[in-house]
């Protein structure tokens, strides 16, 4: 069974730090993974797609990297910004009956001081 | 150029009534997603349909929830005699094709009282 894991839980940086959140899956038959972003209240805003052919996807400040083998993948924040607080979502496309499904872990609540 | 839209955003029912939660996907897209988010909890996939179709619905509750997706209008879920721990934001995404990206809705919170 999938299972999708984000650490930490919960994280404050003062603004213009870098930043790594991180996200981990047990079974490494994904077709994609994707990033998002949800703030209090709110839907999901996809962040970054990356395919499992892929190692990385790079959108503006944001980059993410896919490490399929070991079950990994990683979200950098570069120069943190008050405006990046929210809680960022990992999710797994998993393989199995390749229905595109979700399994999402539980998230990382980012608070970004000025 | 609309975005999956859901409605309503907010709805209140009393325990014993009907819920029914209504998206309209990306314009294009034909495959859509429901899931739930309980409260402290996170997502959890709920069905998958295409049009006129359920594809996996191993996600939802055996008895009061279904879901259709018609060839005509937006896909429904619809939850009978709602019961307290029915309480949730319910979240519905499209996508083009099958395993490709995921836009999502803005959400239906449900409070049952």
């Amino acid at each position: 069974k999938q299972e999708v894991t984000q650490i930490p839980a919960a994280l404050s940086v003062p603004e213009g730090e870098n930043l790594v959140l991180n996200c981990s899956f047990t079974d490494s038959a994904i077709y994609n993974l994707q990033w998002f972003r949800q703030d209090p209240g709110k839907g999901l805003t996809s962040l970054l797609l990356i395919q499992s052919s892929q190692r990385e996807q790079t959108s503006g400040r944001l980059n993410a990297s896919l490490d399929k083998s070991s079950g990994r993948s990683t979200l950098y924040i570069a120069a943190s910004q008050p405006g990046d607080s929210a809680t960022y979502l990992c999710a797994v496309s998993h393989g199995s009956g390749n229905t595109g499904k979700l399994i999402f872990g539980q998230g990382t609540t980012l608070q970004v001081k000025p | 150029n609309a975005g999956v839209m859901q409605n309503p955003r907010h709805l209140v029912r009393r325990r014993g009534q009907e819920a029914r939660l209504r998206c309209s996907p990306v314009k294009g897209h034909s495959h859509v997603y429901w899931y739930r988010q309980l409260p402290e909890e996170g997502l959890k996939f709920m069905v998958y349909l295409q049009k006129e179709n359920i594809i996996d619905e191993s996600g939802m509750p055996k008895e009061r929830f279904s879901a259709e997706f018609p060839k005509e209008g937006p896909s429904i879920l619809r939850i009978q005699q709602v019961v307290r721990g029915d309480s949730a934001a319910y979240f519905c995404a499209s996508s083009p094709i099958t395993v490709n990206e995921q836009f999502f809705g803005p959400g239906t919170r449900l409070t049952v009282l």
